[in-house]
Order: C-alpha cells, then structure tokens, then sequence
C-alpha cells in the first residue's frame, strides 16, 4: 500500500510559538491530502483538505489564519500552528487518498502536539 | 453535512465471544464505508471497508454488513482475542477523493 509519513512524530513547544508539521507521501502523488485533529479519548475530525496549487478548504470552526496549510508540492503538505496555546495540543494526523482506488484513505503516523 | 453515528461507546467480552459494532449514517450518497483500528498513540488501521454495491464483505474473523436503505453499517468481530483490544472507527464518505467522517469511536475490551 502507499506510504505517508509525517515529521515530527512528537514535539513540545512553550505557548505562542509556532510549529510545522510536514506531510508526505512517500511513493505516490497526493494532489489532495487532509488534516485531522485527535484529542484524547475522541474522534478524528477533519481540519481541513490540502490542494496541491490552491487554497485550502478548511471546516466550519477551524481558524484558518491559526492553522496555516501549504501544499508545496505533489508530495508535501504542511500544517503550522500559530500562536500554540495549551488547547492547541492533540494528535494531528494526515492522510492522502490512494491512487486509482481513491476512496481508500492512507493516513500518516500523527504527530503529538503538546503546548506548554 | 453527514453526520455519523457509533454505537456502543465501549463494549466488554470475554474471549471467544463475538462483537458487533454500528454505526448509522444520515447521507444517502454516502458510497464507501470503511472500518479502522487505532491502538494509543498510533494512526487508524485500515481492517475492512465495504463499498454501497454490496452488502457483506467477509475477511476471516471480520466482516461487515451494510444496509443502505436502512442507512446502517455494522462490524463483526467472531472468535475475540485479547489482541482485538482497540478503539474502533466506523468513517464514511460520498465521493471518492474525499475526506471521511468518523464516528466517535467504541472502545473494545476482551479479556482472557
């Protein structure tokens, strides 16, 4: 199957910084990925869809201007949070829709963001 | 927008003994439903999905069944080890390329 990673698999950082958090596919093209955020003990919900060459869609809620994604490239889609605070922390996590198949959905290994 | 519904939250069985997970959608075009386990800390895991053209998708100790006039899916788990202990996402999406839904989630227990 493809092959998503995500870097870093863990960070920590003092409120009001800001932190990338890189997604990639490994062995195929992504034009679109997504972003989902996991709090403990809950669900995952979807942030927002990444388009390679556009604009973001982010969801109803979802502050655009604090969670900055860039699709750079065919393979790489970041997602920054800016001014971290406490609440910011959770498990995000990507995924990338496969190719031919393209309702089958690859996700990345997540990312645990904690805020201090 | 679709709204995705999960039940039990937690469930508990002695090995052995089967589960049954279900979830309910309110979108009729949703077409692709897949299910997920995710153990702490890692990504969901793809363990069986099933698409609108059929009804009942089999993969040794698992299967799921779908009942779209009804707008249900369930999850079946036969012969319970220890090592089926996760929490277990149903998702559901309507068009191919796009994001999926997530239900919120049931914890399964099986004990020795």
């Amino acid at each position: 199957g493809a092959v998503v990673s995500q870097h870093p698999s863990w960070v920590i950082c003092k409120s009001g910084t800001s932190v990338k958090i890189e997604c990639r596919s490994l062995d195929f093209q992504a034009t679109t990925m997504f972003w989902y955020r996991q709090f403990p003990k809950q669900s995952l919900m979807l942030m927002a869809t990444s388009n390679e060459g556009s604009k973001a869609t982010y969801e109803q809620g979802v502050e655009k201007d604090k969670f900055l994604i860039n699709h750079a490239s065919l393979t790489l889609s970041t997602l920054t949070v800016t001014s971290a605070h406490p609440e910011d922390s959770s498990f995000y996590i990507c995924s990338c829709p496969g190719q031919g198949i393209t309702d089958t959905q690859y996700f990345g290994p997540g990312t645990r963001l904690t805020v201090l | 927008g679709e709204n995705v519904e999960q039940h039990p939250s937690t469930l508990s069985v002695q090995e052995g003994d089967s589960a049954v997970i279900k979830c309910t959608y309110s979108d009729s075009a949703s077409n692709y439903f897949p299910w997920y386990k995710q153990e702490l800390g890692k990504r969901p895991q793809l363990i069986i999905d099933i698409r609108s053209n059929v009804g009942e998708k089999k993969d040794q100790r698992i299967a799921v069944t779908l009942n779209k006039t009804a707008k249900h899916f369930s999850l079946h788990i036969t012969e319970t080890q220890p090592e089926d202990s996760a929490v277990y996402f149903c998702a559901v999406t309507n068009q191919a390329g796009t994001a999926l839904i997530f239900g919120k989630g049931t914890t399964l227990s099986v004990s020795s």
